[in-house]
């Protein structure tokens, strides 16, 4: 079965501080490709990454990272020094045949 | 470059009728995917449309169908509409279809509430 897990269903933080958003995929596939979305309070999904299953580097961008672990099935993101501009929902997904199976979300709140 | 518009943003109606929804992607974009968001089931794909074909349905009645111009404008149409049928309705826009996946482009949302 393809699955996305998103155990946090809440995160409140204070601006600056680092966080992490936990993602746990379940696939049987070998090849595969995992996204992260963010959902501000304007409702619209923001791409912010694409990760095929063959490349387990980590990347970053500005203040957002991801750990993409395939040991742990897990594909992590950090945002560092948050800001309020980070509050929003961010959603992990997985491709599966042409469709985008999605998370429960994590909703973030970053307070000043 | 405009990005993918919905139309309406908001919609009211009452169980038993239908509702058409449209999206217009983004130019030079031929794939069109429908998602529905509700607080309890979370995100849900609905069906992607490229080339006027559908390539992929996602598990929802027959009451929800959907459709592709040659412009690669969609709609989606559901039929006798029921309470459950509340929710934010999502259209994504990508160059194309298949592997490996292009990135998906979405649009502000329809607010569809059933009374």
């Amino acid at each position: 079965a393809q699955k996305v897990t998103q155990a946090q269903t809440e995160i409140s933080v204070v601006e600056k501080e680092d966080v992490t958003l936990d993602c746990v995929y379940e696939t049987r596939d070998t090849t595969y490709y995992l996204f992260w979305y963010k959902q501000p309070p304007s409702g619209e999904l923001v791409f912010l990454i694409r990760r095929n299953s063959f490349d387990e580097q980590n990347e970053i961008s500005g203040r957002y990272s991801w750990n993409f672990q395939k040991s742990t099935s897990s594909f992590n993101f950090t945002i560092t020094a948050s800001q309020v501009v980070d509050s929003a929902v961010y959603f992990c997904a997985l491709h599966n045949t042409d469709k985008l199976i999605f998370g429960t979300g994590t909703r973030l709140q970053v307070f000043p | 470059k405009a990005g993918v518009t919905q139309t309406p943003r908001y919609l009211i109606k009452t169980r038993g009728q239908q509702v058409t929804l449209s999206c217009s992607p983004i130019s030079g974009h031929r794939s069109v995917s429908w998602y529905q968001q509700t607080p309890g089931q979370g995100l849900q794909f609905l069906f992607e449309y490229f080339s006027e074909t559908q390539r992929n349905k996602g598990n929802f009645p027959g009451r929800f169908s959907g459709r592709q111009f040659s412009n690669s404008r969609s709609e989606m149409n559901v039929s006798t509409l029921e309470l459950g049928d509340s929710a934010l309705y999502l259209c994504a826009s990508s160059l194309a279809s298949g592997v490996p996946p292009y990135e998906q482009y979405f649009g502000p949302g329809t607010r569809l509430t059933v009374t």
